[in-house]
């Protein structure tokens, strides 16, 4: 079993949808969530951690499930600007600071 | 301030060669990590320094080494190139006291490396 496993993608929506990106990851020991953003050909960018409260910026939403060991990321109102590859990241060992990449979901936004 | 650079941008080498990649952490870091991404693939992690020791290492084999210098900067060596080298090598960097809650890593452009 990978240790990050994201949806295949690639999605394609149109201007103003609503799309919800899940994960799961293997290792139970996992500290840290977040989610990454990378335009093609770039580097990835950290788009927002995730906490097992939850939390929102703006038109995105993260969901953080440890008894699953599920995580979400929610985007609203969809941009054509918001087309990118998502990446869905844990941290990889209990004292280190590792970072374990899932494979990606492409996101393509149209007008 | 200046954020993580890495050179060169783009390397051709043929299968056998070795190689070396530099990257500069953003000021005031002091962890460094390497990243292979392959096409279409997710990042996968080489091998972290921290206070220029090896501080972690990912599934890659001997012939991928590194260093990390004084100044924070660091270097990944890759000999007897094979084919399936041919990725980004990404490096990231982090802050001092960076807990496991945040850990949040800044990606410097990425070195696109090609073994033919």
């Amino acid at each position: 079993r990978k240790e990050v496993e994201q949806d295949p993608g690639p999605f394609n929506v149109p201007e103003g949808a609503t799309v919800a990106f899940n994960c799961t990851y293997s290792n139970s020991a996992s500290q840290s969530f977040f989610w990454y953003r990378q335009d093609c050909r770039k580097e990835p960018k950290l788009l927002m951690s995730v906490y097992s409260s939850g939390n929102e910026d703006g038109r995105f939403t993260a969901q953080l499930n440890r008894a699953s060991q599920y995580i979400s990321l929610l985007i609203r109102d969809s941009k054509l600007s918001d087309s990118a590859t998502y990446l869905c990241v844990v941290n990889g060992w209990q004292a280190g600071t590792a970072l374990i990449f899932g494979k990606g979901t492409t996101l393509s936004v149209s007008s | 301030e200046t954020g993580v650079t890495q050179s060169p941008t783009h390397l051709i080498k043929t299968r056998g060669q070795q190689v070396t990649l530099r990257c500069s952490s953003q000021s005031g870091h002091n962890t460094v990590s390497w990243y292979q991404q392959a096409l279409g693939q997710g990042p996968q992690f080489i091998f972290q320094y921290y206070r220029e020791e090896e501080n972690g290492r990912g599934n890659f084999p001997p012939r991928f080494s590194g260093l990390q210098f004084p100044n924070y900067s660091s270097e990944l060596n890759v000999n007897a190139l094979e084919l399936d080298d041919s990725a980004l090598y990404l490096c990231a960097s982090s802050p001092p006291g960076t807990p496991p809650q945040t850990n949040e890593q800044f990606f410097g452009p990425g070195t696109r490396l090609t073994v033919l």
